[in-house]
This record gives structure tokens, sequence and C-alpha cells, in this order.
């Protein structure tokens, strides 16, 4: 059991263009999150799957976010059009099933770090 | 709107000392709530999770309590070592499958 992985760890970008973040969970976890950090604060919530389904999305999550994750395995958050607001770090988590009435733990990744220049 | 308040929002002690960190919440409809330690630049790692019906949890030095009804929860680490330096943030989850973070306690114990 590896833990949470998540690629690229740092990401440096000019405004305007797209980047890709990747996730690849704990394997069987069936649960992905996406949250995101910003200096000085907690982690918000972005959105989370159950397999391939994403059953909620945060209204942070503007038009230009789009998460993915095909057959259930690894996910991809991308940003399209970024812009200086978007720098942040980028969490993802993993959990065997849904903590909130099972009390499964929950396993975030290091982080994707994202500066927009 | 759930509202997540962690006071203080840093400390610093010499080691040995035992210490609380203080977690608000404003909405008292949550399943659970979670303690976490962040060191700089790194991911989440969870200590502690408390579900609704219980009032405490232990994990070695750590103890943590839970006062829904009055929306409290103390994370109490005894006899500090500088190996606790971290930031540690609290978060509810309210009737989703989602947390809910407070901006964290910053600890740093010093020899």
């Amino acid at each position: 059991d590896t833990g949470v992985s998540q690629n690229p760890r740092h990401k440096i970008t000019k405004r305007g263009q797209n980047v890709t973040f990747r996730c690849d969970p704990i394997s069987e976890h069936n649960r992905l999150y996406w949250y995101r950090q910003t200096l000085g604060q907690g982690p918000e919530f972005l959105t989370y799957f159950q397999n391939e389904a994403q059953l909620e999305k945060s209204r942070l999550l503007s038009d230009r976010f789009s998460a993915e994750r095909p057959k259930g395995s690894f996910s991809t958050l991308e940003i399209q059009r970024t812009e200086q607001g978007d720098s942040a770090m980028y969490l993802c988590a993993s959990s065997p099933g849904g903590f909130v009435s099972s009390g499964n733990t929950i396993y975030f990744g290091e982080g994707s770090w994202l500066t927009v220049v | 709107k759930q509202e997540v308040t962690q006071i203080p929002a840093a400390l610093s002690v010499p080691e040995g000392e035992n210490l609380v960190l203080n977690c608000s919440f404003t909405d008292s409809a949550i399943y659970n709530l979670q303690w976490f330690r962040q060191d700089p630049g790194k991911g989440l790692t969870s200590l502690l999770l408390i579900q609704s019906s219980q009032r405490e949890q232990t994990s070695g030095r750590l103890n943590a309590s839970l006062d829904k009804s009055s929306g409290r929860s103390t994370l109490y680490i005894a006899a500090s070592q500088p190996g606790d330096s971290a930031t540690y943030l609290c978060a509810v989850a309210p009737r989703t499958d989602k947390l809910i973070f407070g901006t964290g306690t910053r600890l740093q114990v010093f020899p």
C-alpha cells in the first residue's frame, strides 16, 4: 500500500494556460475526493467520486474546473484558462467507502502545488 | 452554513507541556469530527475520528473530546515533544460525505 499519489507535486504556469493534476488513490478505495487549500487556510471541498460517478461538486468548482475518474481508478483535475486566484495546493484523498456514517478513515495525498504567474 | 473555528491560531510551548487545542462549529448536525495533522507543505494525516454518538477518542498521547450540543471539540496532547510541531486541523462531516475544515492551529514545541 503506497498511499495516495499525486502528480505533479509542483506546477508553475502562466495565466491563461491549462493544467491537469493526477491522483492515484489507494487501491480498492472506491471514494476519491478533491480539496483545495490556500496558505493559512484549511482545505476546502471541491468534489468527490464514488467509483466513476461524480456525486457532489462544490460551488467553488467553476466552469473552468473539471474532474474525472474514468473506470473508477485514478482521477484527473483539469483547470482551464488558469487565473492567479487558482494558485493553491490541490489535495486528493481516498477512503474505503463513505466515512460519514461508517467512520472510515480518509487518506490524503501530499498535494499538488499550483502557482499561476 | 457550517463554520469551523480553531483557537488559538498559533501556539508555542516548551517540550513536556500538556496542551489543549480548541475547535468549535456552528451547526451541531454532524456525523463525525476528525482531527488531522499537517506538516509544512505536506498532506494531511488523520489523527482521531469521533462519531457523533461518541464523547471522546484516545490514541497514545492524544485525546479528543466532542460535545456536539455545544458545538465544541478539544484535542489534548500530553507531554508534548518537538516532533509534535505541525498544524492541527479539525474538520466536521455534515450530512454529506465531505469535510468542512477549520483554519488550523500552528503548534511549535521547542526543546
